[in-house]
């Protein structure tokens, strides 16, 4: 178990830019989440895939927005056309599908648009 | 949509100080009820996790305890520490788990 694992930790880019984020969840676990973080807020949900099948997809996620996780395993967040609100910690969890199965959360990545 | 709330947002004791913070939910239909600390520019470290047909878990000075009836969890500090600092947030859900703004704590030595 190497725990969840994002990519990269930063990424800095100017507005309009397209951006995308990878993360790889503990092996075995079917469910993948994607968070948004801003400071001095929790986590906010913005998605969630039940093996390759994206499931649930929050409103407050903008048509920029697109995950894809082909095929069960890693999953991508692609930010296209970024602004600079925008600029946030990306989080990303995964857990076992059974019901009491906790959260494991990577270190995320942190998102600056200039 | 679950919301979560946890009370207070900010708290600062000196070390070995007991002390708990409180998290309450809207929607009881949980499946379980997890804690996380969360260190600057970190991700989140889960604590604790709560099944629920639990009422509590206790991990070395961490207690938690659910009541979903009522909608409130509370986690239970003993003997705080400077490496306790951090931000503690709560958790609960059935597919999709929402979060509140959580509780900065300083314990200062």
């Amino acid at each position: 178990d190497t725990g969840v694992s994002q990519d990269p930790r930063h990424k800095i880019t100017k507005r309009g830019q397209n951006v995308t984020f990878r993360c790889d969840p503990i092996s075995e676990h079917n469910r993948l989440y994607w968070y948004r973080q801003t400071l001095g807020q929790g986590p906010e949900f913005l998605t969630y895939f039940q093996n390759e099948a994206q499931l649930e997809k929050s409103r407050l996620l903008s048509d920029r927005f697109s995950a894809e996780r082909p095929k069960g395993s890693f999953s991508t967040l692609e930010i296209q056309r970024t602004e600079q609100g925008d600029s946030a910690m990306y989080l990303c969890a995964s857990s076992e599908t059974g019901s009491h199965s906790p959260l494991h959360f990577g270190n995320g990545t942190r998102l600056t648009v200039t | 949509k679950q919301e979560v709330t946890q009370i207070p947002a900010a708290l600062s004791v000196p070390e070995g100080e007991n002390l708990v913070l409180n998290c309450s939910f809207t929607d009881s239909a949980i499946y379980n009820l997890q804690w996380f600390r969360q260190d600057p520019g970190k991700g989140l470290t889960s604590l604790l996790l709560i099944q629920s047909s639990q009422r509590e878990q206790t991990s070395g000075r961490l207690n938690a305890s659910l009541d979903k009836s009522s909608g409130r969890s509370t986690l239970y500090i003993a003997a705080s520490q400077p490496g306790d600092s951090a931000t503690y947030l709560c958790t609960g859900g059935f597919n999709k788990f929402y979060f509140g703004s959580g509780t900065k704590l300083n314990v200062k030595p």
